[in-house]
């Protein structure tokens, strides 16, 4: 059975730039969290998605936006790129919200 | 504030040889306490996940324990191999109406060496 898949592992962008990070949960799976871990630092929640509805926000500008699709797949938006977005950032599936979350590989960004 | 707090940063022993990591958090309403094994620049991998009336879980060579009253934690690692070598981060869950949040913290990086 594939894990929890992102794409692309790593991504170099300029601020002001847009990017967009793809995340497919463990097949059965209904709920995605996206994290975000800056170096050094534990993962810091952003937003939880179940059922293809915002079930959960961090404290994250609204520079940051998420969806979820019918095939509980999901992206993650950012937009107007800062320096400091340069981290990992972690998708985790579950089968519901309460559930054990389960982690991908990440997206390593980097901002210049 | 909710927290949670690791010690210590970082730790370095001997192959074979076993260490405990600690976890303290002031977390409420509380759900549940996971341990995560995150290697450098992968995903964390559960270890352990325990509720408020679970005192200790293993996991092979991993035993986690609970104290709800004084909120602490820790990880126990008994003859640790190379592969133990990661970060291991301690996650509390804090009840919410839709869903837990996850409150993370900041790990204690472990180097294993021969």
């Amino acid at each position: 059975d594939a894990g929890v898949t992102q794409s692309p592992t790593h991504l170099i962008k300029t601020r002001g730039q847009h990017v967009t990070l793809r995340c497919s949960p463990i097949s059965g799976h209904k709920s995605v969290s996206w994290y975000q871990q800056v170096l050094g630092q534990g993962p810091q929640f952003i937003f939880q998605y179940y059922e293809k509805e915002e079930r959960g926000r961090g404290n994250f500008p609204d520079r940051f936006s998420a969806r979820q699709f019918p095939n509980y797949s999901s992206e993650l938006n950012v937009n107007a790129l800062l320096l400091g977005d340069s981290a990992l950032y972690l998708c985790a599936s579950s089968l519901g919200t309460k559930e054990t979350q389960y982690f991908g590989p990440g997206t390593r960004l980097l901002v210049l | 504030k909710n927290q949670v707090e690791q010690s210590p940063q970082s730790l370095i022993i001997l192959e074979g040889k076993n260490c405990t990591l600690q976890c303290n958090y002031t977390v409420s309403p509380f759900s549940n306490l996971r341990w995560y094994k995150q290697d450098t620049g992968r995903g964390p991998v559960s270890l352990t996940i325990m509720t408020f009336s679970e005192n200790t879980k293993s996991n092979g060579r991993y035993t986690a324990t609970l104290d709800a009253d004084t909120k602490q934690s820790s990880l126990h690692i008994t003859a640790s191999q190379l592969s133990d070598s990661a970060s291991y981060i301690c996650v509390v869950a804090q009840i919410s109406y839709n869903t837990d949040k996850l409150i993370f913290g900041t790990g204690t990086r472990l180097q294993v060496f021969p």
